[in-house]
């Protein structure tokens, strides 16, 4: 158990719905990263939030924003969506605002997202 | 442009024997290298890492090598065990900033 918990584990919704995966980080962890796993491709870095605030941004789509709250929980909005965009979404946390080594990072398990 | 590659979607071994996976990058500025291993419905967790300062860093059955001449990073597993069958994702970063991941190299390792 990581100590990252991501909700839901799995959904499914039609094409140009709109859906929010959330993620709890580790307790005290203030980096929240969102990633992207879509089939036969790596982890793709969506875009990371630092204590509230946006810090990074990847090949996140215009149709996705994210934000991370007051109490550090973030969540991830994805609108108008496409069959495209059925993927495995992780967060992560972080207690620092960059990855110093290895295991500051914590991955959740995932959320299963199913566009039909 | 993927910045992180792992040409070998998939590697299969048998116990063990070595299990070399490799990752190429293109970005130089990379200067922080991390493997992580993914089971099946679990997330990603961390197993080894090496400082763009050095080229070899060594965990237990676990040694990581890094050409930086080449822009080549490559895991070694001695032995190959049946519980290390998993993806393997290499991943970068620049100054400590975001993880950029390879797209995985799926490991099975048979008796």
């Amino acid at each position: 158990d990581s100590g990252v918990t991501q909700t839901p584990k799995h959904l499914i919704t039609a094409t140009g719905q709109r859906v929010t995966l959330r993620c709890s980080p580790r307790s005290g962890d203030l980096s929240v990263y969102w990633y992207q796993q879509s089939l036969d491709q790596g982890l793709q870095f969506l875009i990371q939030y630092y204590n509230g605030e946006e810090r990074a941004k990847g090949n996140i789509l215009e149709r996705f924003s994210a934000q991370q709250f007051p109490d550090l929980h973030s969540e991830l909005n994805l609108s108008s969506l496409e069959l495209g965009d059925s993927a495995l979404y992780f967060c992560a946390s972080s207690g620092r605002q960059g990855v110093i080594s290895g295991n500051t990072i914590y991955f959740g398990e995932g959320s299963w997202l199913t566009v039909v | 442009d993927q910045q992180v590659k792992q040409n070998s979607p998939s590697l299969s071994v048998q116990e063990g024997r070595i299990s070399i996976l490799n990752c190429d990058y293109t970005n130089s500025m990379f200067d922080y290298f991390l493997w992580y291993k993914k089971y099946p419905a679990e997330g990603p967790t961390f197993l080894i890492s090496i400082s763009s300062i050095k080229d070899k860093n060594e965990d237990g059955r676990f040694t990581v090598f890094l050409n930086k001449s080449a822009k080549h990073l490559s895991l070694h597993i001695v032995p190959s065990q049946p519980g290390d069958s998993a993806v393997y994702f290499c991943a970068a970063s620049v100054n400590t900033d975001k993880l950029i991941f390879g797209t995985g190299t799926r490991l099975q390792v048979f008796p």
